[in-house]
């Protein structure tokens, strides 16, 4: 089955702290991965995909193939990093996404 | 360039009625894709529309339908509105497999 699984729905981290969120994925063949962040009273937009290879707001992910892994990582949190990120996968492109259940990352001053 | 935008923001209806829900798509895009949120989960892929033709559908029952229009405006249509269909709908325009952009959403609410 394809799935997207997101172990910790709150990670609660000091300002300066490193963060990393954690994704895992269950699909049969290639995927792209995708996360999606989800700022106060905003709508979902896309942080960043695997294929890029782009660090967005200091943000980076690794795909790992192996443990079937794709998590999110900032060495230095700060307080506008707080919100709902989302792992995502599809086939192809952007359509069709599943979506992990999200974890808030809550950044304390 | 306008964005993605959905109607109503908020909306209450009652076990058993119907409702449409409407997303105008970002101006340029050919495609557009239903997700359902319920509360404390994450968005979950209901349909998409590729230049007016149903492109692929999740694990939907079929009093789930949609429609995408000329102009590639999409309305979302749910029959017999249960208890569960309680959520928020997200509407995600794109242009072909480019990158897609979602809508602020609409609070369904079924009482």
């Amino acid at each position: 089955a394809q799935r997207v699984t997101q172990p910790e729905k709150l990670l609660s981290v000091f300002k300066g702290a490193p963060v990393e969120l954690k994704c895992n994925y269950s699909y049969s063949g290639s995927p792209e991965l995708f996360w999606y962040v989800q700022y106060s009273r905003q709508r979902l937009q896309l942080l960043l995909r695997h294929i890029s290879r782009e660090s967005i707001k200091g943000f980076t992910a690794d795909l790992n193939k192996g443990e079937t892994s794709f998590h999110l990582k900032k060495p230095f949190a700060q307080e506008e990093d707080s919100a709902m990120y989302y792992c995502a996968l599809s086939r192809s492109g952007y359509n069709k996404l599943i979506f992990g259940a999200g974890t808030r990352l809550a950044v304390h001053p | 360039e306008t964005g993605v935008t959905q109607s109503p923001t908020h909306l209450i209806k009652t076990r058993g009625q119907q409702v449409t829900l409407r997303c105008s798509s970002q101006s340029g895009h050919n495609t557009v894709s239903w997700y359902q949120q319920a509360l404390g989960q994450g968005p979950q892929f209901i349909f998409q529309y590729y230049r007016e033709e149903e492109n692929g559908r999740g694990n939907f029952p079929p009093r789930f339908s949609g429609l995408q229009f000329p102009n590639y405006s999409s309305e979302l249509n749910v029959n017999a509105l249960e208890l569960d269909d309680s959520a928020l709908y997200l509407c995600a325009s794109s242009l072909e497999q480019f990158e897609a952009f979602f809508g602020q959403g609409t609070r369904l609410t079924v009482v």
